[in-house]
C-alpha cells in the first residue's frame, strides 16, 4: 500500500531534549516536505527536499533541521525543542513533477514543555 | 507573497443537499491548485488536483472548478452524506511545482442526518 509513515504518533518531550521524528515514503517519490499545522494559522511550510541531499526552508523553519540521506526518509530534527514548537506536524511526498498529488502522513502532535 | 483565502470558515447542510466551498488566492501565477480533506486527528487526502492549464477536475460527486484570472476555485459536492463531513483545504503552488505549497485554512463541513 502506497503510504507516508511518520513516527511517533504522539510524543512529549521538556524544552532542549533534542529529538527527531521520522518520516518515510514506499512510493519512491522525489519531493518530501514538512509542515506544522497551529489553530487559527493553519498548514505553514518547514522545510522540504527536492532529491537526495538536496534541502530547502518553507516559511517556518527556524528551530528545525531536516535530512535527506535517503529518497525514501526525511527525518524533521529539533536540536533544542521550545514550548513553541508545539503543534501537530505532517510529512508528506509527491513525484515532484506537479502533476501528482501531494500524500501526507497521519502527523504527529508534539508537546514540549 | 501569496495569501489563500477559504470562506466560509464552517458549514453546516442537511444530508442530500448539493453544496459549494470556496477559495480564492491573490497571485494567479499558480502552477496547480489542489483541494484536501482532512478527518479529525487524520492527516490530509488528497481530493482533486487541478493543473493551471485545466479548467475543471472530477472524481465521482467531487466536482472542483479553476478560474485563474479572477483568483478562484470551488469544489462542488453533490447529493452531501454524513460522512463528507470534515474539514476540505484548498492549496496552490506557485510556478515550477509543488515546493512552495500555500494552504488555506480551510472549511469544516457538518453533513447533519
Amino acid at each position: 500500500e502506497a503510504q507516508v509513515t511518520q513516527n511517533p504518533r504522539y510524543l512529549i518531550t521538556v524544552t532542549g531534549k533534542k529529538l527527531t521524528v521520522t518520516c518515510s515514503q514506499n512510493m519512491n517519490h522525489e519531493y518530501m516536505s514538512w509542515y506544522r499545522q497551529d489553530p487559527g494559522l493553519g498548514l505553514r511550510q518547514i522545510y522540504y527536499s527536492m532529491n537526495v541531499e538536496v534541502t530547502d526552508k518553507g516559511d517556518v523553519p527556524e528551530g528545525y533541521k531536516v535530512s535527506r540521506k535517503e529518497k525514501r526518509n526525511f527525518p524533521l530534527i529539533l536540536e533544542s525543542p521550545s514550548p513553541n514548537q508545539t503543534s501537530l506536524y505532517f510529512c508528506a511526498s509527491s513525484d515532484g513533477t506537479g502533476v501528482g498529488p501531494l500524500h501526507f502522513g497521519n502527523g504527529t502532535r508534539l508537546t514540549v514543555t | 507573497k501569496q495569501e489563500v483565502t477559504q470562506i466560509p470558515a464552517a458549514l453546516s447542510v442537511p444530508e442530500g443537499e448539493n453544496l459549494v466551498l470556496n477559495c480564492s488566492f491573490t497571485d494567479s501565477a499558480i502552477y496547480n491548485l489542489q483541494w484536501f480533506r482532512q478527518d479529525p486527528g487524520k492527516g490530509l487526502t488528497s481530493l482533486l488536483l487541478i493543473q493551471s492549464s485545466q479548467r475543471e477536475q472530477t472524481s465521482g460527486r467531487l466536482n472542483a472548478s479553476l478560474d485563474k484570472s479572477s483568483g478562484r476555485s470551488t469544489l462542488y459536492i453533490a447529493a452531501s452524506q454524513p460522512g463528507d463531513s470534515a474539514t476540505y483545504l484548498c492549496a496552490v503552488s506557485d510556478q515550477g511545482g509543488s515546493e512552495k505549497l500555500v494552504f488555506g485554512k480551510g472549511t469544516k463541513l457538518t453533513v447533519n442526518p
